[in-house]
């Protein structure tokens, strides 16, 4: 199956910086999503974004699919912020990345 | 759209037990899913429905998982004899074919003790 694999796997943030994030996939993919897990466990989609770059808000995503990544930027960080960034990729079906638990700090 | 609902939100019930998972998916969708979230194994794949039809079923753990789509508005996952080895958070999502996206549900909490 498809493997993804997502880094940093931690990060710690001060309010109001920026960060990167990354998602590498090892085939070619129908659709890529990034979702955030808020601390209370919901899982919210941030984009649906198989290739190319959107933006919505401080948040940005561009997917390369010809070189199989995708990058998730935030800028301008919020505590709001926190919790953990799933990338998932589908082939057949929708496989989770591992995760980057970003903690923002006030 | 009231988006993917699953009931109940919480659940703790006793080893042995039979306990049953329920999913609305948004209305419109074709195909429903249901995902395992632990610590260790991370968010995987039980099994998915298109059209109310079973697809692929190859995650479900053993034969005491079991899953069922009626009709297009609602699913069930059922765990029977529960264990310890069973508790997690349990997901459902809906997507409507042709790339749209997954959504997922709140989640039910899963604890048998």
């Amino acid at each position: 199956g498809i493997q993804v694999e997502q880094s940093p796997p931690d990060l710690i943030l001060q309010e109001g910086a920026n960060s990167t994030l990354r998602c590498n996939f090892s085939d070619s993919v129908n659709n890529l999503q990034w979702f955030h897990q808020n601390p209370w466990g919901q899982l919210i989609n941030l984009f649906y974004i198989p290739s190319g770059t959107k933006q919505n808000g401080r948040l940005s995503a561009t997917t390369v699919a010809t070189e199989r990544y995708s990058l998730l930027y935030i800028s301008s960080s919020q505590t709001t912020d926190s919790g953990v960034y799933f990338c998932a990729v589908e082939g057949n079906m929708l496989t989770f990345g591992g995760g980057t638990r970003l903690m923002v700090k006030p | 759209d009231a988006g993917v609902i699953q009931s109940p939100r919480h659940e703790v019930t006793e080893m042995g037990q039979e306990v049953t998972l329920r999913c609305k998916p948004i209305s419109g969708h074709n195909s429903l899913f249901w995902y395992r979230q632990t610590m260790m194994r991370g968010l995987e794949l039980l099994i998915y429905f298109n059209n109310n039809v079973p697809i692929d079923d190859s995650g479900m753990p053993e034969d005491r998982f079991s899953a069922k789509m009626p009709n297009a508005s609602f699913s069930t996952l059922k765990i029977q004899p529960s264990e310890p080895r069973d508790s997690a958070v349990y997901f459902c999502a809906s997507s409507l074919s042709g790339n749209y996206g997954y959504t997922f549900g709140s989640g039910t909490r899963l604890t048998v003790v």
